[in-house]
């Protein structure tokens, strides 16, 4: 099985900062990395798709980098609604799409 | 507009049974890959099941090993509403369920989640 890490588990930012979070494969995944955005008592919300791709309706200070294990989610001048948990997910290993553990990112 | 809504969560017992819906609009489910994925209290998400399209894929299943033989996961077309049918329920199933949808990209070789429903909260008690 293909297993997720991220780093941060989590970090503090401000209003305007720039972050990025890393995710990182147990093994070559090429770019079937997705990112997902979760709020409190809310589902995931899609991001970026294809390590790098952005979802139709997500802003542009969201991209995400990378391919084979290493990745990355930047977000540049960070927003109020942006302090959310994160997760990536891989897509290389059919049927079952495994999680990150998550990031959260807090004021 | 693409809409997931799941119901039947609740509290179980322990070896207990609970039966998840997931009722979709917007697109039909025969035609389309469909996940529940799980996430327990204060913990990240785990991929449970997926099923296969009907149409193309021949609406194989698959499940997590954490849940394989006490779980199945199906679809009933003429509702248009994914199942999750969970049998012998243990402690660690407590969770908040999502149905979501699988939509494919680089000409079908990759995944992602694009749309999710709201949750609904499994509890099993001890």
């Amino acid at each position: 099985d293909i297993q997720m890490t991220q780093s941060p588990s989590s970090l503090s930012a401000s209003v305007g900062d720039r972050i990025t979070i890393t995710c990182r494969a147990s093994q070559s995944i090429s770019t079937y990395l997705n990112w997902y955005q979760q709020k409190p008592g809310k589902a995931p919300n899609l991001l970026i798709y294809g390590a790098s791709s952005l979802e139709s309706g997500v802003p542009s200070r969201f991209s995400g980098s990378g391919s084979g294990t290493d990745f990355t989610l930047t977000i540049t001048s960070l927003q109020p609604e942006d302090f959310a948990t994160y997760f990536c997910q891989q897509s290389f290993s059919t049927p079952l799409f495994t999680f990150g553990p998550g990031t959260k990112v807090d004021i | 507009e693409v809409q997931l809504v799941e119901a039947g969560g609740g509290l179980a017992p322990r070896g207990g049974s609970l039966r998840l819906s997931c009722a979709a609009s917007g697109f039909t489910v025969r035609s389309s890959f469909l996940t529940w994925v799980r996430q327990a209290p204060g913990k990240g998400l785990e991929w449970v099941s997926v099923i296969y399209s009907g149409d193309y894929s021949g609406g194989n299943t698959y499940y997590a090993d954490s849940v394989k033989g006490r779980f199945t996961i199906s679809r009933d077309n003429s509702r248009n509403t994914l199942y999750l049918q969970m049998n012998s329920l243990r402690a660690e199933d407590t969770a908040v369920y999502y149905c979501a949808r699988l939509r494919g990209y680089s000409y079908g070789t990759a995944f992602t989640n694009d749309y999710w429903g709201q949750g609904t909260l499994v509890t099993v008690s001890s």
